[in-house]
Parts: C-alpha cells; structure tokens; sequence
C-alpha cells in the first residue's frame, strides 16, 4: 500500500547548526504538508507544498517539494533551541478509496543543546 | 475561534474493558480523523469521518470504532482493552477531506490501559 517514509528518524544538533529532514512516498502526492509536534504537544501544520518543484520559506524554515511529487525536505537554518520537537510530513491518499485520508511519515525528532 | 477539543484528556483502564473518546472539531469544519501515537510507531491512522460517514479505516482492528454526529462532534470507541492500546489518541478536523488541506489537532487523549 501507500507509504511515507521519513528519514532520519532522530536527529541531534548543536545550536546554531543547520538540519534537514527528508521525505519520500511511494506515489505521486497531490500535495504534502509538513507539522511540528513539540514535546508533550500535539502535531501543529506547518505549511503545504502543491506544486512540482516548489520551495518555500518560512523565516528559517525552507521546505521543498521534488519535481516528480514524490519526495520533499525541510531545511531548518541555524537552529535554535525553540526548534525542538518532532517534524512529521504527510501525503494524501492517491485514489478513490485512500481519499480523505493522510499518510504520516515516522517523524524526525530533533534535539538542539545549546 | 475554539481549537478542537477532546475529552477525556487523560484516561486509566483495566484490560478488558471498554473506553469512549470524544471530539469537538472546529465549528464549520466536516471532517474528523483519528490517529493512535505510540512512541514506537508513530502516527497512526485510525478512521476518518467526512459528514457522518466513515471514509477510510486504517489497519485496525474491529475492537476500535467511531461515529460521527450531525454536529459533526465524533467519538471513537475501542471495546476488551489491550495494554498495547495504551497511546495518545488524537483527533484532528478540516473543512474539507483531510489530505486537502490544514488539519487542526487536538491535545488528544493519553489512555493507559493496566
């Protein structure tokens, strides 16, 4: 069936470096969105890449979608302590059956000391 | 406006028994989904609801069923415990189908199941 997969599962940084988490499905995605869940919270959405190729920026935050839709990466720039916690992608399901429903990858979790 | 709600928060059970989980999405929205979170295995997908109706189920078992209400609230109901249900349960609501946009979480439901 329809996976996501996430990679790497656990991620620790010293504050100031730079952190990437990449994503991939086993299908052509109409979307992603990428959350953020901090610790003892709950997934909060972060931003939603739609077309092939796209890249866009939040503050320190980059997030990319592949050209064939089918993997996407966020970039976190000289990460900060507030960076911790768990960054999930997710991909909706490609057919009839699978519609209304999202795919979530494992996660990244992210550790920054200072 | 309110976030989505969901109670109880925490919840302790024995094996055996049988729990209800309830959700309040975001006035206006339709659709409701359920995630089990373990620390082992990420997000989960339970079932999603869109205007009353089941639209997709994940790989659960038959022990773990939901509704939903006109008012679009939802509960999830999980019947003879196991302790590996023990989780975080979440819910999460969108206007539309989710997989087409922003889903709004829930604090979600920590369940222990002894």
């Amino acid at each position: 069936g329809q996976q996501v997969m996430q990679i790497p599962q656990y991620q620790h940084v010293q504050e100031g470096e730079d952190f990437t988490t990449y994503c991939n499905s086993s299908t052509t995605l109409s979307n992603i969105q990428w959350y953020k869940q901090r610790p003892g919270g709950h997934p909060v959405f972060l931003i939603q890449l739609v077309k092939s190729g796209e890249v866009k920026k939040q503050k320190r935050l980059t997030f990319q979608f592949g050209e064939a839709k089918k993997n996407s990466s966020l970039h976190i720039t000289a990460t900060q302590t507030t960076d911790v916690g768990t960054y999930f992608c997710a991909g909706p399901g490609d057919r009839g059956s699978t519609l209304g429903r999202l795919y979530f990858g494992r996660g990244t979790q992210l550790t920054v000391w200072p | 406006k309110a976030g989505v709600t969901q109670t109880p928060r925490y919840l302790i059970k024995t094996r055996g028994q049988q729990v209800t989980l309830s959700c309040s999405p975001i006035s206006g929205h339709r659709s409701v989904s359920w995630y089990q979170q373990t620390p082992g295995q990420g997000l989960q997908f339970l079932f999603e609801y869109f205007s009353e109706t089941q639209r997709n189920k994940g790989n659960f078992p038959g022990r773990f069923s939901g509704r939903q209400f006109s008012n679009s609230r939802s509960e999830m109901n999980v019947s003879t415990l196991e302790l590996g249900d023990s989780a975080l349960y979440l819910c999460a609501s969108s206007l539309a189908l989710a997989g087409t946009g922003e889903q709004f979480f829930g604090p979600g439901t920590r369940l222990t199941v002894l």
